[in-house]
């Protein structure tokens, strides 16, 4: 199993980003994923979770509103589109993979810093 | 959605065995038999050591241990090794596909 996140980097406030996930070594389209991000001096936190076929998505509520969550069952690729970001949403953003009971498997994260 | 408690940070000796806590509330930690824990070395991704509470993936160490009891879980490490010097970090299923986790916990092994 092998999640490779990309696409951070450095945005102003209220700028946008798009995070991707290249998924492989697993049949990517049998499981449901989140992201999740750890922010510097800050625990994890859960942000979303898309299920196999995308019929259902959900928030945590410090991004519901301005983030989206979505897939690509035929690249095998998850994405998480990042709006109006704000100096908090910093943090090293994770793609990791749902087994329905518990969050197995983590990629290695890309870093999101929101700052003029 | 509030976060779980751990401690901040914890040591130990070669050869000791730790435990550290995790409290959460009746509506995440005591309501579902549902907690993980993940181990974290710096510059890499989280990994899985336990899941629904008690139950190690195959590859991780009988020195890892976990057990709820009420709104806490713990996880406890037994013969501790130079390795284990890392982030530990509990995580609980909170109802519709959403999870909550702990502030992390930093193991200093001396």
């Amino acid at each position: 199993v092998q999640l490779v996140e990309s696409g951070g980097g450095l945005v102003q406030p209220r700028g946008s980003l798009r995070l991707s996930c290249a998924a492989s070594g697993f049949s990517f389209s049998d499981y449901s994923m989140n992201w999740v991000r750890h922010s510097p001096g800050k625990g994890l936190e859960w942000l979303s979770y898309i299920s196999e076929t995308s019929s259902a998505k959900y928030y945590a509520e410090s991004v519901k509103g301005r983030f989206t969550v979505s897939r690509d069952n035929a690249e095998n690729s998850l994405y998480l589109q990042m709006n109006s970001l704000r100096a908090e949403d910093t943090a090293i953003y994770y793609c990791v993979r749902d087994s329905a009971t518990y969050l197995d498997y983590w990629g290695q994260g890309t870093l999101v810093t929101v700052s003029s | 959605q509030s976060a779980l408690t751990q401690p901040a940070s914890l040591s130990g000796s070669p050869g000791q065995s730790i435990t550290i806590s995790c409290t959460g509330t009746s509506s995440d930690v005591g309501n579902f038999h549902l907690v993980s824990w993940y181990q974290q070395h710096p510059g890499k991704g989280p990994k899985l050591i336990i899941y629904e509470v008690t139950k190690r993936p195959s590859g991780i160490s009988n020195r890892f241990s976990g057990s709820k009891s009420g709104n806490t879980a713990s996880l406890t490490i037994s013969g501790l090794q130079a390795e284990d010097e890392a982030e530990y970090s509990c995580c609980s299923y909170a109802g519709s596909s959403s999870w909550v986790f702990g502030g992390g916990t930093k193991l200093t092994v001396l």
